[in-house]
C-alpha cells in the first residue's frame, strides 16, 4: 500500500472550516483513499473515504486532486470535539483489509 | 447498538502470567482484527481474522496467539506477557471490503 504524507499538527479556530491535506504521491489506480480520527485514547473512527470523486457525507467532505497524488479532507464547522489525531490511509480494498496507520495530523480546535 | 466491545478495558498484570483480552461485535463482521498502540509508532496490527478458524499474522504478532470459534469473538491470547506488550491495544472488525469499526480500548500493563 501507497505511503502517506501528513502535517505533524494543525490549528483551527472553532466554527471555521477544518482543511487537513494528505499527500500520497505513489498512489496507485486501485487503491482507496481513507481517513480516520482518533479522539484521545478512544478508538479510531472511521470518517469517510473514496477513490477518484469528491465525497461527502454527515461528518465531512474528501477532496481528491485529479491526479489522485493528493486530498484534503474538510471539517466544514469545526467544533471543540473535532481536537483529535486525524489519520489518511491509503489502500486496496482487497479482502485482507491491512489499514497501515501512520502518525496522522493533529488537530486542535482553538475557542 | 452495534458495536465492537473489549474486556477489559485496563489491566496490570505481572511478567509470565497467562491473560486473554475478549473482543466480541454485534455486527455479524466477518473481519476482525487486533492493533496495538505504542507512543511514536502508531498502530500496528498483530493479527487478523478473516472469518471463522481463519486466522492470519499482521505486522508484530510475536508473543501473543489469537482465536476465532465464533463469528462475534476474536479473543487475543499472551500466553507469557513481557513488558514490551504494556501497550494500548484495540480491536476493530468489518465487512468485506468495507471500513473498520474499533473497539474502545485495552490499556495493559505489564509488571
Amino acid at each position: 500500500d501507497a505511503k502517506t504524507t501528513q502535517p505533524t499538527s494543525m490549528d483551527c479556530a472553532e466554527g471555521r472550516a477544518a482543511n487537513l491535506p494528505c499527500n500520497h504521491s505513489t498512489i496507485s489506480g486501485n487503491e482507496y483513499v481513507y481517513w480516520y480520527r482518533q479522539i484521545h485514547s478512544q478508538g479510531p473512527q472511521y470518517i469517510i473515504h473514496g477513490l477518484k470523486n469528491n465525497e461527502t457525507n454527515e461528518m465531512a467532505s474528501l477532496i481528491i486532486t485529479e491526479d489522485r497524488k493528493s486530498s484534503t479532507l474538510i471539517l466544514p464547522h469545526a467544533t471543540l470535539r473535532d481536537t483529535a489525531v486525524y489519520y489518511c490511509i491509503v489502500r486496496t480494498d482487497n479482502y485482507g483489509q491491512n489499514f497501515v496507520f501512520g502518525p496522522g495530523t493533529r488537530l486542535s480546535v482553538l475557542p | 447498538e452495534a458495536q465492537v466491545t473489549q474486556n477489559p478495558r485496563y489491566l496490570i498484570t505481572v511478567t509470565g502470567k497467562k491473560l486473554t483480552v475478549t473482543c466480541s461485535q454485534n455486527m455479524n463482521h466477518e473481519y476482525m482484527s487486533w492493533y496495538r498502540q505504542d507512543p511514536g509508532l502508531g498502530l500496528r496490527q498483530i493479527y487478523y481474522s478473516m472469518n471463522v478458524e481463519v486466522t492470519d499474522k499482521g505486522d508484530v504478532p510475536e508473543g501473543y496467539k489469537v482465536s476465532r470459534k465464533e463469528k462475534r469473538n476474536f479473543p487475543l491470547i499472551l500466553e507469557s506477557p513481557s513488558p514490551n506488550q504494556t501497550s494500548l491495544y484495540f480491536c476493530a472488525s468489518s465487512l468485506p471490503n468495507y471500513e473498520q469499526f474499533f473497539g474502545p480500548g485495552t490499556r495493559l500493563t505489564v509488571l
